[in-house]
Protein backbone atom coordinates (compact mmCIF):
# COMPACT_ATOMS: atom_id res chain seq x y z
CA UNK A 1 0.00 0.00 0.00
CA UNK A 2 2.27 2.73 -1.03
CA UNK A 3 -0.23 5.81 -1.06
CA UNK A 4 1.04 8.87 -1.47
CA UNK A 5 5.45 8.69 -2.05
CA UNK A 6 7.12 11.88 -1.48
CA UNK A 7 11.13 12.01 -2.39
CA UNK A 8 13.60 13.17 -1.42
CA UNK A 9 12.81 13.05 2.33
CA UNK A 10 15.89 14.73 2.76
CA UNK A 11 17.59 17.89 0.98
CA UNK A 12 19.71 20.64 1.02
CA UNK A 13 20.59 23.30 -1.39
CA UNK A 14 22.08 26.71 -1.51
CA UNK A 15 20.37 29.59 -2.17
CA UNK A 16 19.77 30.43 -5.78
CA UNK A 17 19.58 26.69 -6.72
CA UNK A 18 16.92 24.92 -8.61
CA UNK A 19 15.52 21.50 -7.71
CA UNK A 20 12.24 19.77 -8.19
CA UNK A 21 10.08 17.83 -5.02
CA UNK A 22 8.42 14.92 -6.45
CA UNK A 23 4.69 13.46 -5.49
CA UNK A 24 3.20 10.50 -6.83
CA UNK A 25 0.14 8.50 -5.33
CA UNK A 26 -1.13 5.10 -6.68
CA UNK A 27 -4.76 5.65 -5.54
CA UNK A 28 -6.47 7.53 -8.59
CA UNK A 29 -7.10 10.59 -6.76
CA UNK A 30 -8.13 13.64 -8.52
CA UNK A 31 -7.31 16.07 -6.34
CA UNK A 32 -3.29 16.63 -5.55
CA UNK A 33 -1.63 20.13 -3.21
CA UNK A 34 1.43 20.43 -1.78
CA UNK A 35 1.59 22.67 1.60
CA UNK A 36 4.66 23.64 3.68
CA UNK A 37 5.02 23.32 7.27
CA UNK A 38 6.28 25.79 9.36
CA UNK A 39 6.51 25.87 13.52
CA UNK A 40 3.72 27.58 14.95
CA UNK A 41 2.39 28.08 11.45
CA UNK A 42 0.34 24.66 10.83
CA UNK A 43 -0.01 23.89 6.81
CA UNK A 44 0.00 25.99 4.28
CA UNK A 45 -1.06 25.16 0.91
CA UNK A 46 1.16 26.53 -2.01
CA UNK A 47 -0.46 25.16 -5.19
CA UNK A 48 -3.67 22.49 -6.12
CA UNK A 49 -4.84 20.46 -8.73
CA UNK A 50 -8.30 19.09 -9.14
CA UNK A 51 -7.04 16.84 -12.31
CA UNK A 52 -4.17 16.08 -14.58
CA UNK A 53 -3.73 19.84 -16.63
CA UNK A 54 -5.52 21.78 -14.09
CA UNK A 55 -3.32 23.24 -11.59
CA UNK A 56 -4.02 26.60 -9.15
CA UNK A 57 -2.48 28.68 -7.00
CA UNK A 58 -2.97 28.48 -3.03
CA UNK A 59 -2.11 30.91 -0.09
CA UNK A 60 1.91 30.95 -0.49
CA UNK A 61 2.19 30.02 -4.52
CA UNK A 62 5.33 32.97 -5.24
CA UNK A 63 8.70 30.76 -5.67
CA UNK A 64 6.80 28.06 -6.75
CA UNK A 65 5.79 25.94 -9.76
CA UNK A 66 4.00 23.13 -10.65
CA UNK A 67 2.40 20.53 -13.37
CA UNK A 68 -0.03 18.25 -13.70
CA UNK A 69 0.62 15.79 -16.59
CA UNK A 70 -0.53 12.64 -14.92
CA UNK A 71 -3.43 11.67 -12.31
CA UNK A 72 -0.39 10.21 -10.44
CA UNK A 73 2.01 12.69 -10.06
CA UNK A 74 2.45 16.40 -9.09
CA UNK A 75 5.85 17.48 -9.05
CA UNK A 76 7.01 20.77 -7.24
CA UNK A 77 9.94 22.78 -8.85
CA UNK A 78 11.84 25.48 -7.10
CA UNK A 79 13.69 27.90 -9.22
CA UNK A 80 15.60 29.11 -7.11
CA UNK A 81 15.95 28.86 -3.63
CA UNK A 82 15.70 31.15 -1.14
CA UNK A 83 16.40 30.63 3.15
CA UNK A 84 12.57 31.27 3.43
CA UNK A 85 12.22 28.42 1.28
CA UNK A 86 13.53 26.27 4.50
CA UNK A 87 10.19 24.15 5.19
CA UNK A 88 8.98 20.70 5.96
CA UNK A 89 6.70 20.18 2.31
CA UNK A 90 3.91 17.87 2.30
CA UNK A 91 2.74 16.23 -0.93
CA UNK A 92 -1.62 15.34 -0.12
CA UNK A 93 -4.37 13.84 -2.31
CA UNK A 94 -7.84 13.38 -2.12
CA UNK A 95 -10.66 11.14 -4.51
CA UNK A 96 -12.12 14.76 -4.12
CA UNK A 97 -11.66 18.00 -1.77
CA UNK A 98 -15.56 18.12 -0.94
CA UNK A 99 -17.47 17.96 2.04
CA UNK A 100 -16.77 14.52 2.86
CA UNK A 101 -13.51 14.47 1.50
CA UNK A 102 -10.01 13.15 3.21
CA UNK A 103 -6.62 14.53 2.13
CA UNK A 104 -3.83 11.51 2.36
CA UNK A 105 -0.37 13.01 3.09
CA UNK A 106 3.06 11.39 2.06
CA UNK A 107 5.87 11.31 4.71
CA UNK A 108 7.16 14.66 3.95
CA UNK A 109 10.39 16.29 2.86
CA UNK A 110 12.41 18.31 4.77
CA UNK A 111 14.17 20.81 2.70
CA UNK A 112 16.96 23.38 4.28
CA UNK A 113 18.33 26.29 2.17
CA UNK A 114 21.53 27.88 2.96
CA UNK B 1 -5.51 36.73 10.77
CA UNK B 2 -6.15 32.81 10.58
CA UNK B 3 -9.28 31.44 9.23
CA UNK B 4 -8.77 28.85 12.03
CA UNK B 5 -7.55 29.71 15.90
CA UNK B 6 -6.31 27.12 17.72
CA UNK B 7 -5.83 26.90 21.36
CA UNK B 8 -4.02 26.10 23.14
CA UNK B 9 -0.38 26.34 21.42
CA UNK B 10 1.23 23.67 23.25
CA UNK B 11 -0.46 21.54 26.31
CA UNK B 12 1.94 19.42 28.29
CA UNK B 13 0.46 16.75 30.73
CA UNK B 14 0.46 13.93 32.72
CA UNK B 15 -1.20 10.59 31.29
CA UNK B 16 -4.28 10.17 32.73
CA UNK B 17 -5.56 13.36 32.52
CA UNK B 18 -8.07 14.75 30.73
CA UNK B 19 -7.73 17.62 28.33
CA UNK B 20 -9.34 19.98 25.35
CA UNK B 21 -8.26 21.71 23.03
CA UNK B 22 -10.65 24.20 20.36
CA UNK B 23 -10.56 25.18 17.18
CA UNK B 24 -12.53 28.71 16.70
CA UNK B 25 -13.60 31.03 13.58
CA UNK B 26 -15.83 33.91 12.94
CA UNK B 27 -16.94 31.85 9.26
CA UNK B 28 -19.53 29.16 9.50
CA UNK B 29 -18.29 25.89 7.67
CA UNK B 30 -20.32 23.25 6.17
CA UNK B 31 -17.83 20.85 7.73
CA UNK B 32 -14.92 20.59 10.38
CA UNK B 33 -12.28 18.30 10.15
CA UNK B 34 -9.59 17.23 12.92
CA UNK B 35 -6.08 15.48 12.00
CA UNK B 36 -3.34 14.20 14.07
CA UNK B 37 0.05 14.07 13.27
CA UNK B 38 3.11 12.19 14.46
CA UNK B 39 6.85 13.62 14.43
CA UNK B 40 8.33 12.88 10.96
CA UNK B 41 4.62 11.75 9.80
CA UNK B 42 2.45 13.53 7.17
CA UNK B 43 -1.11 13.91 8.98
CA UNK B 44 -3.54 11.25 9.24
CA UNK B 45 -7.57 12.17 9.79
CA UNK B 46 -9.08 11.37 12.97
CA UNK B 47 -12.74 12.64 12.17
CA UNK B 48 -15.17 14.89 10.29
CA UNK B 49 -18.35 16.63 11.69
CA UNK B 50 -20.82 17.98 9.27
CA UNK B 51 -23.84 18.74 11.80
CA UNK B 52 -23.94 21.74 14.11
CA UNK B 53 -24.00 20.47 17.30
CA UNK B 54 -22.89 17.26 16.35
CA UNK B 55 -20.73 14.53 18.38
CA UNK B 56 -18.20 11.61 17.38
CA UNK B 57 -16.46 9.55 19.52
CA UNK B 58 -13.23 7.74 18.26
CA UNK B 59 -12.41 5.63 21.47
CA UNK B 60 -11.26 8.10 24.31
CA UNK B 61 -11.45 11.00 21.72
CA UNK B 62 -14.44 13.02 21.50
CA UNK B 63 -14.77 15.19 19.37
CA UNK B 64 -17.88 17.98 19.17
CA UNK B 65 -19.06 20.78 16.39
CA UNK B 66 -20.63 24.10 17.48
CA UNK B 67 -24.13 24.82 16.91
CA UNK B 68 -23.68 27.50 14.75
CA UNK B 69 -20.92 25.52 12.95
CA UNK B 70 -17.91 27.74 13.68
CA UNK B 71 -15.90 26.26 16.34
CA UNK B 72 -15.19 22.89 17.50
CA UNK B 73 -13.57 20.81 20.13
CA UNK B 74 -11.56 17.73 21.32
CA UNK B 75 -11.70 16.29 24.07
CA UNK B 76 -9.12 13.51 25.03
CA UNK B 77 -10.19 11.29 28.64
CA UNK B 78 -7.18 9.98 30.69
CA UNK B 79 -4.37 10.95 28.07
CA UNK B 80 -1.87 8.52 27.04
CA UNK B 81 1.91 8.83 26.17
CA UNK B 82 0.57 7.71 22.74
CA UNK B 83 -1.60 10.55 22.28
CA UNK B 84 1.14 12.70 21.99
CA UNK B 85 1.54 15.11 18.74
CA UNK B 86 -0.07 17.75 16.75
CA UNK B 87 -3.73 18.04 16.84
CA UNK B 88 -4.61 20.38 13.44
CA UNK B 89 -8.32 21.31 12.63
CA UNK B 90 -9.47 21.90 8.84
CA UNK B 91 -12.11 23.44 6.96
CA UNK B 92 -12.86 23.01 3.19
CA UNK B 93 -12.69 26.65 1.37
CA UNK B 94 -14.05 26.84 -1.70
CA UNK B 95 -11.29 24.03 -3.22
CA UNK B 96 -8.81 24.42 -0.69
CA UNK B 97 -8.25 22.67 2.93
CA UNK B 98 -7.23 25.33 4.85
CA UNK B 99 -5.88 23.93 8.45
CA UNK B 100 -5.27 25.91 11.66
CA UNK B 101 -1.92 26.05 12.88
CA UNK B 102 -2.21 23.18 15.44
CA UNK B 103 -2.46 22.09 18.93
CA UNK B 104 1.04 20.38 20.28
CA UNK B 105 -0.06 17.66 23.07
CA UNK B 106 2.63 16.34 25.09
CA UNK B 107 1.47 13.19 27.15
CA UNK B 108 4.31 12.02 29.96
CA UNK B 109 4.24 9.22 31.55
Amino acid sequence: NAGVTQTPKFQVLKTGQSMTLQCAQDMNHEYMSWYRQDPGMGLRLIHYSVGAGITDQGEVPNGYNVSRSTTEDFPLRLLSAAPSQTSVYFCASSPSPGLTGELFFGEGSRLTVL
Amino acid sequence: TQLLEQSPQFLSIQEGENLTVYCNSSSVFSSLQWYRQEPGEGPVLLVTVVTGGEVKKLKRLTFQFGDARKDSSLHITAAQPGDTGLYLCAVEYGNKLVFGAGTILRVKS
